[in-house]
């Protein structure tokens, strides 16, 4: 069974460096195929797509964001980084972690399995 | 970057009806299209991938069709736990990822 949760600060300041992690289990980076990423909501309104990371340490990332973010993994420890700098209160969202695959003969898989989402107010 | 446009925004519904939601994607997609069921305060959830694939544990009266620029999501025969916002979303390969603006299905 794959489980995924995110942490990070709950609040944090106009200008400063988001910094979230996603903890997994039941799914590894050693598996080909594996990837896993962020998706957003600010409250009230629609999902937005972030970033995503692959076992292969490919990396995608939203055009829009692409000079904010940073995502990385650590193996070792079946986490996710993403890190997000100079913060705005228009980015006060939930933030999700999510798990997907991408199969070689078949291409991406859409995002099966989320987790719990962190709430993120950013506010001075 | 692919725009996913949904509608109608919000639908008004009974138990027992069937209801669909559309969604069209700025180019083509072929099927990468998936479709996610949210309640308040909840995480989405994965109900249809690749169109019209049912993702396991999913009620069969949820069902997805199209293929290309044009997709529907329906809703059979509506359950109370149906009463939910829906989301399409594209995963074309090598493209930026998106999502719809959600569709909010209310009780009559």
């Amino acid at each position: 069974q794959i489980t995924l949760k995110e942490s990070g600060p709950t609040l944090v300041k106009p200008t400063q460096t988001l910094t979230l992690t996603c903890t997994f289990s039941g799914l590894s980076f050693s598996t080909s195929g594996v990837g896993v990423g962020w998706i957003r909501q600010p409250p009230g309104k629609a999902l937005e797509w972030l970033a995503l990371i692959y076992w292969d340490d490919a990396k995608r990332y939203s055009p829009s964001l692409k000079t904010r973010l940073t995502i990385s993994k650590d193996t070792s420890k079946n986490q996710v980084v993403l890190t997000m700098i100079n913060m705005d209160p228009v980015d006060t969202a939930t933030y999700y972690c999510v798990h997907t695959f991408y199969y070689d003969s078949s291409g991406p898989r859409a995002f099966d399995i989320w987790g719990q989402g962190t709430l993120v107010t950013v506010s001075s | 970057d692919i725009q996913m446009t949904q509608s109608p925004s919000t639908l008004s519904a009974s138990v027992g009806d069937r209801v669909s939601i559309t969604c069209r994607a700025s180019q083509s997609i072929n099927d990468w299209l998936a479709w996610y069921q949210q309640t308040p305060g909840k995480a989405p959830r994965l109900l249809i991938y690749k169109a019209s694939s049912l993702q396991s544990g999913v009620p069969s009266r949820f069902s997805g069709s199209g293929s290309g620029t044009e997709f529907t999501l329906t809703i059979s025969s509506l359950q109370p736990d149906d009463f939910a916002t829906y989301y399409c979303q594209q995963y074309k390969n090598y493209s930026p990822y998106s999502f719809g603006q959600g569709t909010k299905l209310e009780i009559k």
